[in-house]
């Protein structure tokens, strides 16, 4: 159990449809990164917050959106979804104090758009 | 910009059989290295990392890397794989700025 929470672990909607994703981090932890990770493919990072503030952003589309909130949980939002959103979502935090910037992973929301 | 590179997308070996994958990086100033693994079906979790000190980095299950400045290579090394390896392999690295990059990944198929 690395300790970052994500919710729902699955989802099955439609495309157009629209879906908010959960994560929190761990105790302790100020920094959320979001990726996403499709079918054979690797690890695409998509934001990060550090204490409520966005502090890097990658390959997200305008259709996504991410907002930390002030007690660190952090939600990532789906909009107008197509097929080529389905994808495995997931959320890590980094150690605030100590560690050396590695990232703990949490179970990861496996997003169907059908 | 700071890049990782992943030389092999799949590897397939044979049980005991030596495992490197090869993994550089761009970025000009410091950095931590890391090595991920991510099995069938769960979240990546770290194998090992290098932030400083000796080069050669032993992490769980056997794995090592060496950090090699003069190349910018971080390379993974196991002198005996086993069928429990199959996996997912990552490597990323993490500036001051606090920004991480990863591979697009190996997979590594061990045969039984």
């Amino acid at each position: 159990d690395s300790g970052v929470t994500q919710t729902p672990k699955h989802l099955i909607t439609a495309t157009g449809q629209r879906v908010t994703l959960r994560c929190s981090p761990r105790s302790g932890d100020l920094s959320v990164y979001w990726y996403q990770q499709s079918l054979d493919q690797g690890l695409q990072f998509l934001i990060q917050y550090y204490n409520g503030e966005e502090r890097a952003k990658g390959n997200i589309l305008e259709r996504f959106s991410a907002q930390q909130f002030p007690d660190l949980h952090s939600e990532l939002n789906l909009s107008s979804l197509e097929l080529g959103d389905s994808a495995l979502y997931f959320c890590a935090s980094r150690p605030t104090v100590g560690g050396t910037g590695e990232l703990f992973f949490g179970e990861g929301s496996r997003l169907t758009v059908l | 910009a700071q890049s990782v590179s992943q030389h092999n997308h799949h590897v397939i070996l044979s049980e005991a059989a030596s495992l490197e994958l090869g993994c550089n990086y761009s970025y000009g100033g410091t950095v931590n290295l890391f090595w991920y693994v991510q099995y069938p079906g769960q979240h990546p979790q770290l194998l090992l990392k290098y932030f400083s000190g000796d080069p050669l980095v032993k992490g769980i299950k056997g794995f090592e890397a060496e950090f090699i400045k003069s190349k910018f290579s971080f390379n993974l090394r196991k002198p005996s794989v086993q069928w429990s390896d199959t996996a997912e392999y990552f490597c990323a690295l993490n500036t001051n700025a606090g920004k991480s990059t990863f591979g697009d990944g190996t997979t590594l198929t061990v045969k039984p």
